[in-house]
This record gives C-alpha cells, sequence and structure tokens, in this order.
C-alpha cells in the first residue's frame, strides 16, 4: 500500500548504542522530515530533506544523523543515544515545497533509551 | 524564526459542549497556518490549513478557524464536541512563499471529552 511506513514501531535501547529509525514513502514525495515529540515541546523538526543527497538541520538536530541516498527512504540515526533521546519520532513527507496539502505523518517510532 | 503559542495545555468538556481552541503565532510576514488532531495512539492528521482569501476555513469533521492577522491568531473552533473528539490538538505556523524548512508546531493541547 502507498503511504509512509516507520520501522520499528518500538524500540528499547541501552545508553552509548547506535539506532537507526526506518522511514520508507511510496509516493515519491520531494520533501522529507523527522520530528521528536515531547510532552510539553509539541513536535520539534530534527532534521529535513528537500531531495535526495540533499539534507538540512532543524531545531533540534545534536546527536543525530541522517541519510537521504535514495528519494524513498530518510533514516535516523542516533549515533550514541541518551536518556534525552527516549522520544516519539515521526516521520512526515512533503510533495513539493508547498504546502497546499499540509504535511502527511507516518505512525510513529517509540524509542525509549535506558 | 517563528513560533507557536497553544494557550490551553489541557481542556476537559462535556459532550455537545463548544469548544475554542486558541493559537497564536509570532512571525513578521505573511504565514500559512495548520491544525493537525492525533487521536489516542496514532499520527497526526491535517484537520483544516489556511493559505489566503476567506480567513474562515472548514475542515474535517466539524472543525473550524478564523484567522485574524491584526491578532495573529489562528483559533480552532466545533459548535458541539464528540467523546470521539478527544485527542491533542496541535496548531502549526510556517512563512509563506517557499522553502521547506519545515513546519513549527505548539506545544499541544490535550482536549478530554466526557460523555
Amino acid at each position: 500500500d502507498a503511504g509512509i511506513t516507520q520501522s520499528p514501531r518500538y524500540k528499547i535501547t541501552e545508553t552509548g548504542r547506535q539506532v537507526t529509525l526506518m522511514c520508507h514513502q511510496t509516493w515519491s514525495h520531494s520533501y522529507m522530515f523527522w520530528y521528536r515529540q515531547d510532552l510539553g515541546h509539541g513536535l520539534r523538526l530534527i532534521y529535513y530533506s528537500a531531495a535526495a543527497d540533499i539534507t538540512d538541520k532543524g531545531e533540534v538536530p545534536d546527536g543525530y544523523v541522517v541519510s537521504r541516498s535514495k528519494t524513498e527512504n530518510f533514516p535516523l540515526t542516533l549515533e550514541s543515544a541518551t536518556r534525552s533521546q527516549t522520544s516519539v519520532y515521526f516521520c512526515a513527507t512533503n510533495p513539493t515545497s508547498s504546502l497546499n496539502y499540509g504535511y502527511t505523518f507516518g505512525s510513529g517510532t517509540r524509542l525509549t533509551v535506558v | 524564526a517563528q513560533s507557536v503559542s497553544q494557550h490551553n495545555h489541557h481542556v476537559i468538556l462535556s459532550e455537545a459542549a463548544s469548544l475554542e481552541l486558541g493559537c497564536n503565532y509570532s512571525y513578521g510576514g505573511t504565514v500559512n497556518l495548520f491544525w493537525y488532531v492525533q487521536y489516542p495512539g496514532q499520527h497526526l492528521q491535517l484537520l483544516l490549513k489556511y493559505f489566503s482569501g476567506d480567513p474562515l476555513v472548514k475542515g474535517i469533521k466539524g472543525f473550524e478557524a478564523e484567522f485574524i492577522k491584526s491578532k495573529f491568531s489562528f483559533n480552532l473552533r466545533k459548535p458541539s464536541v464528540q467523546w470521539s473528539d478527544t485527542a491533542e490538538y496541535f496548531c502549526a505556523v510556517r512563512p509563506s512563499g517557499g522553502g521547506a524548512d519545515g513546519l513549527t508546531f505548539g506545544k499541544g493541547t490535550h482536549l478530554i471529552i466526557q460523555p
């Protein structure tokens, strides 16, 4: 089915470990985004990408790395996980820089760092 | 940089009550405005959006919002809420005119509808 798929849905990892969250879309939308959702903070942008091989930092990029070698995939890597990175992570896409459609969000990954 | 303020973090209403959730933004230029809803355990869904034209915008599920430029506000309303409206509601803004540096979200309002 077309859409955005995030994996895994739930992840528990230990402090200091590297973990990668996956985001896959089937629409070939140009723009992809990673947000984290925390109580009291709402959603905050981590990284975004305007096209394959083009990425840029958002509001809270520290401790995260992204890549976009293919249009359909936008993985988010925590290089050395910390407890403060316990959060729900949402991937989103948009077909162009225009927001006529709003963003389409994935179902999220709930990450717990112990 | 733009910012969004949602006045109420938690709202509790009874079914059939009227709803108004406040949203104010800070930005010196023209903006696009959005309301998203997140039902328990689900992802965000677009309720409605404002780009230009009629400042009263109607969305899905009976929701509407009014853009008041002079007040930098985009309040969400519904005349009669239902138990199924229990959810988290997010206001979001982005400067209009291109660019793709992401939406800026408010911190959200947790709405609970009591049967």
